[in-house]
């Protein structure tokens, strides 16, 4: 079965400050991607990125960045330099045939 | 934005009836899911259509029901509503049915009162 967790339910800082969200999945299969979007208040999910089970390397993409780690099955989302922009709601998700989503962490960045 | 819209972007309904939810996809892409996000909750997958056939379904009841049209755009249909129906209803297209690059609308919310 796949599933995906992100135990943080919500997430407040102030402006500037580093944050990290976690996601733990579990599958089965040996070939998965693994993705994170953005959903503003809009509703839309906005794509942020995608890493395939056999890419490990850890991705830097302007202040965002991502920590994937097959041996503790995570793919952690860190965002350097918080802005009021990057409230809104994130999720983690797993795709195996079809895509799994964890039930997502509110950020809300503070002025 | 991401060239998948969807339509009506409100909506509201009546225990017991029915509803069509509507969604066009991005140019050249021939596959489209549907996935129903209750507040609060991550997007869970009802079912996906590809070529206008179905083509995997998650665990919703028959009541759920699509279509796909020869232009790929899709309808997401349900009957018998419920009040647990209630959630914002979200369509993604994607070039295959590994929708690895699947796009976004931006959602139908279906109030079921």
């Amino acid at each position: 079965a796949q599933k995906v967790t992100q135990a943080q339910t919500e997430i407040s800082v102030v402006e500037k400050e580093d944050v990290t969200l976690d996601c733990v999945y579990e599958t089965r299969d040996t070939t998965y991607y693994l993705f994170w979007y953005k959903q503003p208040p809009s509703g839309e999910l906005v794509f942020l990125i995608r890493r395939n089970s056999f890419d490990e390397q850890n991705e830097i993409s302007g202040r965002y960045s991502w920590n994937f780690q097959k041996s503790t099955s995570s793919f952690n989302f860190t965002i350097t330099a918080s802005q009021v922009v990057d409230s809104a709601v994130y999720f983690c998700a797993l795709w195996a045939n079809n895509l799994f989503f964890g039930t997502g962490t509110r950020l809300t960045v503070i002025p | 934005e991401t060239g998948v819209t969807q339509s009506p972007t409100h909506l509201i309904k009546t225990r017991g009836q029915q509803v069509t939810l509507r969604c066009s996809s991005q140019s050249g892409h021939n596959t489209v899911s549907w996935y129903q996000q209750a507040l609060g909750q991550g997007p869970q997958f009802i079912f996906q259509y590809y070529r206008e056939e179905e083509n995997g379904r998650g665990n919703f009841p028959p009541r759920f029901s699509g279509l796909q049209f020869p232009n790929y755009s899709s309808e997401l249909n349900v009957n018998a509503l419920e009040l647990d129906d209630s959630a914002l209803y979200l369509c993604a297209s994607s070039k295959g049915v590994m929708n690895t690059e699947a796009f976004f609308g931006q959602g139908t919310r279906l109030t079921v009162v």
